[in-house]
């Protein structure tokens, strides 16, 4: 079993649709990433956070320790945001900043 | 801004290359990392290195060496290219316990 899971690993939307990813890790942690990878290959960190609620303009992170799961929101989603979503968390024990990955969530809004 | 810049955006090499892949980042972090990324497989770490001229294996470091001779630049070597390194190749860098920069990625041709 994977130490981070995401879902959905693909997700199709009309623009305007408040969009949900969620991530699931088995594992200690002493924060969590939500990274954005856009065709052509770069990532951009989102947010990093160890509790509570992040919000970045249309974007929303929150975790919650105890349950291990993280999820990202985004409202009024827009073309612009089509890409692959990565949610990384950074082991307990990985005091050197080694990141543990999900798979990712590909998302594709339509106008 | 935090900038991780990777030598090359594409590659093509032929089977039995050396090839050097290079990271430089300017921010004067400790932490730096290469990985791979492959469909369906996610990230995955090859190396990292936490200091000057230190380093450690990753999950994938079969294949590969690395060097940081200097602060700023952390190096992956693939000794003799193989057609199974064909793949996305992304650097990135932290202090230790924080967030973490990407660079833009190199996709590596080996034919």
């Amino acid at each position: 079993k994977n130490e981070v899971e995401q879902s959905p690993q693909n997700l199709t939307a009309q623009e305007g649709e408040f969009i949900t990813i969620n991530c699931s890790y088995s594992v200690g942690i002493s924060a969590l990433h939500w990274l954005q990878q856009h065709p052509g290959g770069g990532i951009v960190s989102l947010f990093m956070l160890s509790s509570g609620k992040k919000k970045h303009g249309r974007l929303i992170a929150t975790i919650n320790i105890q349950e291990k799961h993280s999820s990202l929101h985004i409202t009024a989603s827009h073309p612009r945001d089509s890409a692959v979503y990565i949610c990384a968390v950074l082991n307990y024990g990985g005091s050197q900043g080694n990141l543990i990955f999900g798979k990712g969530t590909k998302l594709s809004v339509k106008p | 801004d935090v900038k991780v810049t990777q030598s090359s955006r594409y590659l093509v090499k032929r089977t039995g290359e050396k090839v050097f892949l290079e990271c430089v980042q300017d921010m004067d972090h400790e932490n730096m990392f290469w990985y791979r990324q492959d469909p369906g497989l996610g990230l995955r770490l090859i190396y990292f290195s936490y200091d000057v001229k230190m380093k450690e294996k990753g999950d994938i470091p079969e294949g590969y060496s690395v060097s940081r001779e200097k602060k700023e630049r952390f190096s992956l070597i693939l000794e003799s290219a193989s057609t199974n390194q064909t793949s996305m190749y992304l650097c990135a860098s932290s202090l230790p316990g924080r967030a973490a920069f990407f660079g833009q990625g190199t996709r590596l041709t080996v034919v």
